[in-house]
């Protein structure tokens, strides 16, 4: 069974300093691990992925994350916050189960930007 | 591409009442999968869909059903409403389904159960 566990449910930065939003997984396959971010009243969107290539993976808006195999983390990190980055941020593993693929969400972390 | 599109995009109903949902794939992808959102429960899979057939199911009572067309196209049903299915329902969309695909999320339905 795959579990996902996000350390943090809420995290505050100032503009301007790093995020670190921590995630850690279980998976009994190999997994592809996602990051996902909800803006207020809006869908998910897509950051980035990992697909057992490069374990740093890089996605949009400057945001990246690494996967460790043996820390089972997949960390997502960000150099320099910026107000339109807050917003609910869900770390996500895709395991195989018989024929298809599901998602398995962590419990979220909203993240605030202080100006 | 148009994204994944969902209606209705709100829904109010009372208690022991049915719904159904909608949702349209991004073309091309024959995935379709279904999701609950809600305060206390976080994110929850509820079934996906590939051609026309269920593939998976998460644990959901047996009122929340589902389908597929040969378009693509999706709906979900729930029959005799309870107050806790109120949720924000989200349908999500992916090429094959198969691990490695990103699955596209629609703006979802929110549901009140009154």
């Amino acid at each position: 069974a795959q579990s996902v566990t996000q350390l943090d449910s809420h995290v505050s930065v100032s503009e301007g300093t790093p995020v670190l939003l921590r995630c850690n997984y279980s998976s009994s396959y190999s997994p592809s691990l996602f990051w996902y971010v909800q803006h207020p009243n809006k869908g998910l969107q897509l950051l980035l992925k990992y697909t057992s290539a490069a374990t740093l993976v890089k996605g949009i808006n400057g945001f990246e994350a690494e996967f460790k195999k043996s820390e089972t983390s997949f960390h997502l990190t960000k150099p320099s916050a910026h107000m339109s980055d807050a917003a609910e941020y869900f770390c996500v593993v895709s395991d195989s189960y018989d024929a298809g693929n599901m998602l398995t969400f962590g419990g979220g972390t909203r993240l605030m930007v202080k100006p | 591409k148009a994204g994944v599109t969902q209606t209705p995009r709100y829904l109010i109903k009372t208690r022991g009442q049915q719904v159904t949902l909608s949702c349209s794939p991004i073309s091309g992808h024959r995935s379709v999968s279904w999701y609950q959102q809600t305060p206390g429960q976080g994110l929850q899979f509820l079934f996906e869909y590939f051609s026309e057939t269920q593939r998976n199911k998460g644990n959901f009572p047996g009122r929340f059903s589902g389908r597929q067309f040969s378009n693509s196209r999706s709906e979900m049903n729930v029959s005799t409403l309870e107050l806790g299915d109120s949720a924000l329902y989200l349908c999500a969309s992916s090429l094959q389904g198969v691990v490695t695909d990103t699955q596209y999320f629609g703006p979802g339905t929110r549901l009140t159960v009154l």
